[in-house]
């Protein structure tokens, strides 16, 4: 069966540090993979998605970046967070293109 | 530019009652919609995915509707239980890849 990890599970930096949250997918081979982040109180918002290695496609103009050094694990990275990236940030795969997405554990990250 | 929403944003119910819970979105040109549950603090688990040219997806207690010509899709849950209390997210595909979520209805079930 297939399992997604995310780690860290919470993490707490201050403003103006890197950010590396990373992502793995066990028991499926290229997947499409997903992050998305979920603000307190907003809808979860597509940062970043990508159909194969190396292959990346950004929703939303940031300070955020991701990569995909392998087949199944998808890296979130920022050189210098910002308050704004607080969040809850979650990563997803599925099959296919029209495939049910499905999702980590998440990591909260407080920016202070 | 899609757009989801989800009314009510939150609901508490008696434990045994049938509910409804809706979706709305304003582009009807979807692939397909899918209805998740967030537990606090955790990631969302899928419950139901209706492709475009279905109707209806049943799963145990659970039960989604699509109407693409309205722009409307339900989630049924029959005989409601404690256990079903968390947050439930519709997304609608409508682009490429991209999932566009609701912002949730946040469900509690009394016992």
């Amino acid at each position: 069966s297939q399992t997604i990890h995310q780690w860290p599970a919470t993490l707490v930096q201050p403003v103006g540090s890197p950010l590396s949250l990373e992502c793995t997918v066990e028991g499926t081979s290229n997947p499409n993979l997903y992050w998305y982040r979920q603000a307190a109180g907003r809808g979860l918002q597509l940062l970043f998605y990508s159909v194969g290695i190396g292959q990346i496609s950004s929703e939303v103009p940031q300070n955020l970046s991701a990569s995909r050094p392998q087949d199944r694990q998808f890296i979130l990275s920022s050189k210098k967070l910002l308050l704004s990236d607080s969040g809850f940030y979650l990563c997803a795969w599925s099959a296919g293109q029209r495939e049910t997405q499905y999702f980590g554990p998440g990591t909260r990250l407080l920016v202070l | 530019k899609q757009e989801v929403t989800q009314i009510p944003a939150a609901l508490s119910v008696p434990e045994g009652e049938n509910l409804v819970l809706n979706c709305s979105f304003t582009d009807s040109a979807i692939y397909n919609l899918q209805w998740f549950r967030q537990d606090p603090g955790k990631g969302l688990t899928s419950l139901l995915l209706i492709q475009s040219s279905q109707r209806e997806q049943t799963s145990g207690r659970l039960n989604a509707s699509l109407d693409k010509s309205s722009g409307r899709s339900t989630l049924y849950i029959a005989a409601s239980q404690p256990g079903d209390s968390a947050t439930y997210l519709c997304a609608a595909l409508s682009g490429t890849y991209k999932y566009i979520f609701g912002t949730g209805t946040r469900l509690k079930v009394l016992a």
